[in-house]
């Protein structure tokens, strides 16, 4: 069965510094990987997607992914927080056309607190 | 105004009564999903379905029900079998298999 995991549960930073979440998934196929943002009160919303291409791919915010695939791997980073990324952020991967229909699994997320 | 509408935002229910919480979209997607959210568990999936008339059962579709006769609706039913219910549920669309999901605000279920 498809699966996502996500290393970290709980990191805490000061502004400034570099973020780097891990997010690791099982599927052997093609895959489409997502991560999600969810800020105090929020719906979830979409920080960056990789479908095909250019491995390394940018989402808003400063924020950044790359797919390696050899480690089935799609960690997400950013140079330098800010206390308004404090959230909880939710690695995703869309498992390829398993008998025609696709799933869309979810990690257990990691919370980020960013201290000034 | 486009988007996704869960409702109520927030439900309680008795032990043994079963409860269906509605998720209605207007963006024409063809794809809608619903999760549980616990915490330091993420999102499980529940149900889905790609098209009108048809859906699957996702990782945790034990004590759940869905109906999809609408392309804009899929209400989640959780059922008195369902042993633990008391969660944040969230709604999703996607256009197509293969794109972003949106999400709507979610529905905290209590059962008093």
């Amino acid at each position: 069965a498809q699966s996502v995991s996500q290393h970290n549960h709980h990191v805490i930073l000061s502004e400034a510094a570099s973020l780097e979440l891990g997010c690791n998934y099982s599927y052997g196929g093609t895959v489409n990987l997502f991560w999600y943002v969810q800020y105090p009160g929020q719906h979830l919303q979409l920080l960056l997607k990789y479908f095909s291409g250019d491995p390394l791919v940018k989402g808003i915010k400063g924020f950044e992914a790359e797919f390696i695939k050899s480690k089935f791997s799609f960690n997400l980073r950013k140079p330098s927080v800010q206390w308004s990324d404090t959230a909880e952020y939710f690695c995703a991967v869309n498992a390829g056309f398993s008998g025609g229909y696709n799933k869309l699994i979810f990690g257990a997320g990691t919370r980020l607190a960013v201290h000034p | 105004d486009g988007g996704i509408t869960q409702s109520p935002k927030y439900l309680f229910r008795k032990e043994g009564q079963n409860v269906t919480l509605s998720c209605e979209q207007n963006l024409n997607h063809d794809a809608m999903y619903w999760y549980r959210q616990d915490p330091g568990q993420g999102l499980r999936l529940i149900y889905y379905s790609q098209i009108v008339n048809d859906f699957q059962k996702g990782d945790i579709a034990e004590g759940y029900s869905v109906s999809r006769e609408k392309k804009e609706s899929f209400p989640l039913t959780v059922t008195s079998a369902q042993k633990n219910p008391t969660a944040f549920y969230l709604c999703a669309t996607r256009q197509a298999a293969n794109t972003e999901a949106f999400f709507g605000q979610g529905t905290r279920l209590t059962v008093v």
